[in-house]
């Protein structure tokens, strides 16, 4: 299995506080991507790097923010939670774009 | 965004049934990807296929890809309760950046 740790695995947090999770990677793979999954709309992308300081929106980026200061940490910042964000956010990494490798999931609660 | 529609959403079979899941678009994908994920946990890469027409089987599990590299099937032979789980199609778009994912297919098998 890929090397690969999100923290923390669950947190329940208040409207409008600032939220950040992490994933960390020990494979060196060049791609990290952080997905949100919800019932009847499966896994959407929300931002993903490329190389160290280099990222990309994805589809549902609009509240989300990322930084990628070192090969093997992908944050995920939530600026301003909103309920809309309770969701449960799955880091990946993969060499290539295909055959990414899943972390365990973090589950958000935004009350 | 390329579009990916897996079918059915939701299947309960019998332990020893055979079954297939679908995962059709009207865009044309690098390479198609099929994951399972269990209750909990991230979801696990299980093929990856790449070229039109392809076929790989993984014991009692076989992908297809369409010739025109737009659908692909996932048939599984004699299913047993430990094939239980959220059956992900995921497909490389044409540009290289990113994974689509479909909706998943939840698949129950009854002892």
């Amino acid at each position: 299995d890929a090397g690969i740790t999100q923290s923390p695995r669950h947190k329940v947090t208040e409207t409008g506080t600032p939220v950040t999770l992490r994933c960390h990677q020990t494979e060196n793979h060049r791609y990290m991507y952080w997905y949100r999954q919800d019932p009847g709309h499966g896994l959407r992308l929300i931002h993903y790097s490329y190389g160290v300081k280099d990222t990309d929106k994805g589809e549902v980026s609009d509240g989300y923010s990322v930084s990628r200061s070192k090969t093997e940490d992908f944050l995920l910042t939530l600026e301003s939670a909103t309920s809309s964000q309770t969701s449960v956010y799955f880091c990946a990494i993969s060499e290539m774009v295909f055959e990414q490798y899943f972390g365990p999931g973090t589950r958000l609660t935004v009350t | 965004t390329q579009l990916l529609e897996q079918s059915p959403q939701f299947l309960s079979i019998q332990e020893g049934e055979n079954l297939t899941v679908y995962c059709n678009s009207s865009s044309v994908f690098s390479s198609l990807q099929w994951y399972r994920q269990e209750p909990g946990e991230g979801p696990v890469l299980l093929v990856t296929v790449v070229t039109g027409g392809e076929v790989k089987k993984l014991k009692r599990l076989t992908f297809q890809f369409g010739d025109a590299r737009k659908d692909s099937s996932l048939h599984i032979t004699a299913a047993q309760p430990g094939d239980t789980g959220l059956y992900l199609c995921a497909g490389e778009e044409t540009s290289g950046s990113r994974l689509t994912f479909g909706e998943g297919t939840q698949l129950t098998v009854n002892p």
